[in-house]
């Protein structure tokens, strides 16, 4: 098994639907990301969480929201999914500050139509 | 102007060709990642580094903590090297990453 998994790898929607991204690791890092990916523009950061009680906004938070269900889980949602949502979405660990290390999962790919 | 620039953006080589992809950086990091993301879209760490230089089969990555500067080559390239290579930064304080926009490779046989 990966070491960080996301489900679904691949989701088209509705504008106006809830979607829901997971992401869950075996890496035992306490530090979590979520990152959305568009053509010329990077990878930029949504929202991460520390701990199961840290959750902070990353620089496009809006539009977004997330659960730290767990140390091992983290899932983003998209309270009401817009044309401009589409992307493809990473999520990530780390172990900083005892290492740097940083592990991505597969992406999700994310139409919304 | 962005927090870490990569260049070039775009890169076209021969098969066996040297190849350099170059960034800069104007934060304060405890950290600079090399990334890589094939075209089916997952990313795979190529180097983490902090100072001097690493080598990893026909890659290696420096980086010039003074100059804020750190390259990536890739010696005698092959076509499965196809590839956006992406530089990010890992910020001093929170160990957050700063991304580049990335570098798309591609090696003709």
């Amino acid at each position: 098994d990966a070491d960080v998994t996301q489900t679904p790898r691949n989701r088209i929607t509705k504008t106006g639907k809830r979607i829901m991204l997971e992401c869950s690791q075996t890496k035992g890092h306490d530090r979590m990301y979520w990152y959305r990916q568009d053509p010329g523009l990077g990878l930029r950061l949504i929202y991460y969480s520390f701990d199961v009680k840290d959750i902070n906004k990353g620089e496009i938070s809006d539009g977004y929201s997330v659960s730290r269900q767990a140390q091992a889980k983290f899932s983003l949602s998209l309270e009401s999914a817009i044309p401009n949502q589409t992307a493809l979405y990473f999520c990530a660990t780390s172990d900083f500050p005892r290492s740097v290390g940083y592990t991505f999962g597969s992406g999700t790919r994310l139409t919304v139509v | 102007k962005n927090e870490v620039e990569q260049s070039p953006q775009n890169l076209t080589a021969q098969e066996g060709e040297f190849i350099t992809i170059n960034c800069s950086y104007s934060v304060g990091i405890s950290a600079l990642h090399w990334l890589q993301q094939h075209p089916g879209g997952g990313i795979v760490s190529l180097f983490m580094l902090s100072s001097g230089k690493k080598k990893h089969g026909r890659l290696i990555a420096t980086i010039n903590i003074q100059e804020k500067h750190s390259s990536l080559h890739i010696t005698a390239s092959h076509p499965r090297d196809s590839a956006v290579y992406i530089c990010a930064a890992c910020r001093g304080s929170q160990g957050n990453l700063i991304f580049g926009k990335g570098t798309k490779l591609s090696v003709k046989p």
